[in-house]
């Protein structure tokens, strides 16, 4: 089994759609959760980070973490065509310790 | 500051040929880490190293590959002899601190096509 799942899509919405980014781990002593944008022909950029449990948010995105299922989300709202790309969960024990990532889900935001 | 740099940006050889792949981090950076991405594994780490020095190499896949930093702003990603299972997106990232593990900053990467 992977350390971390990730549904690839690929995820189609219109402009103004509220989307959904989920991500499931198996490793219980993850603590560290983070979500990475990528554009096409680009490398990864951090987008959003957690640490244990709860909502975090900036601006259209929020970030849930829910432990105790081994479940990430990223919520953004109001999509626009410029978040078209490709977002890869990632996930850490604790600082120091190599990250893992999800394989992606490609997102495409229809005008 | 011009983030990281790597080169070249397209690689396609034949295999059995050597390939070699540049790396440039973000000044001030102790951390470079070395990934390949594929959509079948995603992104997986290759090595690390920390201060110059190759810290843990356990993601490389086979004595193929080989990394090196000679120095604090240049790491090189060698395959010797290259295969076509190493078709991929090799990806270089540096931070500046591992406990703020969270900022980590990628190159744009080298497509490695081999034939």
């Amino acid at each position: 089994q992977k350390e971390v799942e990730q549904d690839p899509g690929p995820l189609s919405v219109p402009e103004g759609a509220i989307v959904s980014l989920n991500c499931t781990y198996s490793n219980s002593a993850f603590q560290y959760f983070m979500w990475y944008r990528q554009y096409s022909r680009k490398g990864p950029e951090l987008l959003m980070y957690t640490y244990s449990s709860g909502n975090k948010e900036d601006g259209r995105f929020t970030a849930q973490v829910d432990k105790s299922s081994k479940y990430i989300s990223l919520f953004i709202r109001d999509s626009q065509p410029s978040d078209s790309a490709t977002y890869l969960c990632a996930m850490s024990g604790s600082t120091g310790n190599q990250f893992y990532f999800g394989t992606g889900t490609s997102l495409t935001v229809i005008p | 500051d011009a983030g990281v740099i790597q080169s070249p940006r397209h690689e396609v050889t034949e295999m059995g040929q050597e390939v070699t792949l540049r790396c440039k981090p973000i000044s001030g950076h102790d951390y470079l880490f070395w990934y390949r991405q594929t959509m079948m594994r995603g992104l997986e780490l290759l090595i690390y190293f920390n201060n110059n020095v190759p810290i843990d190499d356990s993601g490389m896949p086979e004595d193929r590959f080989s990394a090196k930093m000679p120095n604090a702003s240049f790491s090189t990603l060698k395959i010797q002899p290259s295969e076509p299972r190493d078709s991929a997106v090799y990806f270089c990232a540096s931070s500046l601190d591992w406990t703020l593990n969270e900022k980590l900053f990628f190159g744009s990467g080298t497509q490695l096509s081999v034939l």
